[in-house]
């Protein structure tokens, strides 16, 4: 199974901060990377897919980058809203891994 | 509006079977594949297994592979998992999700339904 390590678990940036956490592919996945965000009781959300790609509606604050093993989600201007739970996700092969979680607070 | 719209919140003892409900709408149920995804109280996402609602084509994690069931019936646009023992440590959320390209069985999920809570307790 292909395991994906997220960094940090957690952090605590000011409004406007650039954030950026990583995520880790024990072996290779191209770019079947997606990143999901989950906010307080609530459901998770798609923001990127194939590693770069923006969903339909996600604000344009919100990048990814990355290939192969390594990947990143950035925020480049932190808003209060956007305080939740960020999940990586490896999809190149089954089983189907998230990433441990990042908890992100102003 | 494309949506799933899982069934409600449910309390068991330990022992009980179940089977909760995840059902397609706004889009052609079976073009697109269905994950189930699991979150206990306070933890993070795990992917339990998918099922291809045009065929019931399944796979499973190996960490869920013989305690839940997955299954659909494409005449009712409607998945389910299904456990016919259950145990305290089932107590979570469960998601269902639509992999977000159509036939594509491995995929990133663009729909999630809004959690079954699943709470067993004696």
């Amino acid at each position: 199974d292909i395991q994906m390590t997220q960094s940090p678990s957690s952090l605590s940036a000011s409004v406007g901060d650039r954030v950026t956490i990583t995520c880790r592919a024990s072996q290779g996945i191209n770019n079947d990377l997606a990143w999901y965000q989950q906010k307080p009781g609530k459901i998770p959300k798609l923001l990127i897919y194939a590693a770069s790609t923006l969903q339909s509606g996600v604000p344009s604050r919100f990048s990814g980058s990355g290939s192969g093993t390594y990947f990143a989600l950035t925020i480049t201007s932190l808003q209060p809203e956007d305080v939740a739970t960020y999940y990586c996700q490896g999809y190149y092969s089954a089983p189907i891994t998230f990433g441990g979680g990042t908890k992100v607070e102003i | 509006e494309v949506q799933l719209v899982q069934s409600g919140s449910e309390v068991k003892k330990p022992g009980e079977s179940l089977r909760i409900s995840c059902k397609g709408s706004g889009y052609s149920f079976t073009n697109y594949w269905i994950s189930w995804v699991r979150q206990m109280p306070g933890k993070g996402l795990e992917w339990m297994g998918r099922i291809d609602p045009s065929d019931s084509y399944t796979s499973y994690s190996p960490s869920f592979q013989g305690h839940v069931t997955i299954s659909a019936d494409k005449a009712f646009s409607t998945a389910y998992l299904q456990w016919s023992s259950l145990k305290a440590s089932d107590t979570a959320m469960y998601y269902c999700a639509r992999h977000r390209l159509k036939g594509v069985y491995v995929d990133a999920f663009d729909i999630w339904g809004q959690g079954t809570m699943v709470t067993v307790s004696s």
